[in-house]
């Protein structure tokens, strides 16, 4: 399997521009999770979707950010406007059952600048 | 508040050295997960011990959880200069629906 692939893996925007991190889970996997990591928060978790469903979204910031699971492979994470705080790496998860009793699955991240 | 806390934060070794990280939680869990993630990737599953066990091996790697402390510890055995990378704890609460929470991590230089 390839994995949980993520794009893009660099970007650097100037504030106030729009986002959009994109995330492909494994195939088969019904949970998909948005994690964010910086040095000073450590991994936090933004939202997580069930079956392309948001089931938590209290992690996420403000409503300058949004994400979304259109369908079973593929997700969203916008953020507009972007500010430089947003600088971090955003981390895309998939775990086939259960949202925190098994394995999660990471990509390998996006690594966002905000200059 | 962090549900997972590491300690130490950082920790320097020399290869065949054992090396051993403990982390704290605060709230009952389900089950406990340890993570590793190598500069600039993602992070990848080592190991899951479930709250009704005590002890649990992976190759070089022994699991520890003492519920009552609240506590669980990694000891990574003969360690080697590959096994340098940020090293996570991350609980599953009791809550239903509830995602795992990660704690700020371990990280572990071993040099050769």
């Amino acid at each position: 399997d390839a994995g949980v692939i993520q794009s893009p893996r660099h970007e650097v925007t100037e504030m106030g521009q729009e986002v959009t991190l994109r995330c492909k889970p494994i195939s088969g996997h019904d949970y998909l999770f948005w994690y964010r990591q910086t040095m000073m928060r450590g991994l936090e978790l933004l939202i997580y979707f069930n079956n392309n469903v948001p089931i938590d979204d209290s992690g996420m910031p403000e409503d300058r950010f949004s994400a979304k699971m259109p369908n079973a492979s593929f997700s969203t994470l916008k953020i507009q406007p972007s500010e430089p705080r947003d600088s971090a790496v955003y981390f895309c998860a998939s775990s086939l059952i259960a949202p925190s009793g098994n394995t999660i699955y990471f990509g390998e991240g996006s690594w966002l600048t905000v200059v | 508040s962090q549900q997972g806390e590491e300690d130490p934060q950082a920790l320097s070794i020399q290869e065949g050295e054992n090396a051993t990280m403990n982390c704290s939680y605060k709230t009952s869990i389900n089950n406990l997960q340890w993570y590793r993630q190598n500069s600039g990737r993602g992070l990848v599953h080592l190991i899951l011990i479930r709250s009704n066990e005590r002890e649990k091996h992976s190759g070089r790697l022994r699991v520890t959880l003492d519920t009552s402390k609240k506590s669980s510890s990694l000891l990574i055995t003969a360690s080697r200069a590959a096994d340098t990378a940020s090293y996570f704890c991350a609980t599953g609460l009791n809550q239903a629906g509830t995602a795992l929470i990660f704690g700020k991590g371990t990280t572990l230089s071993v040099s050769s």
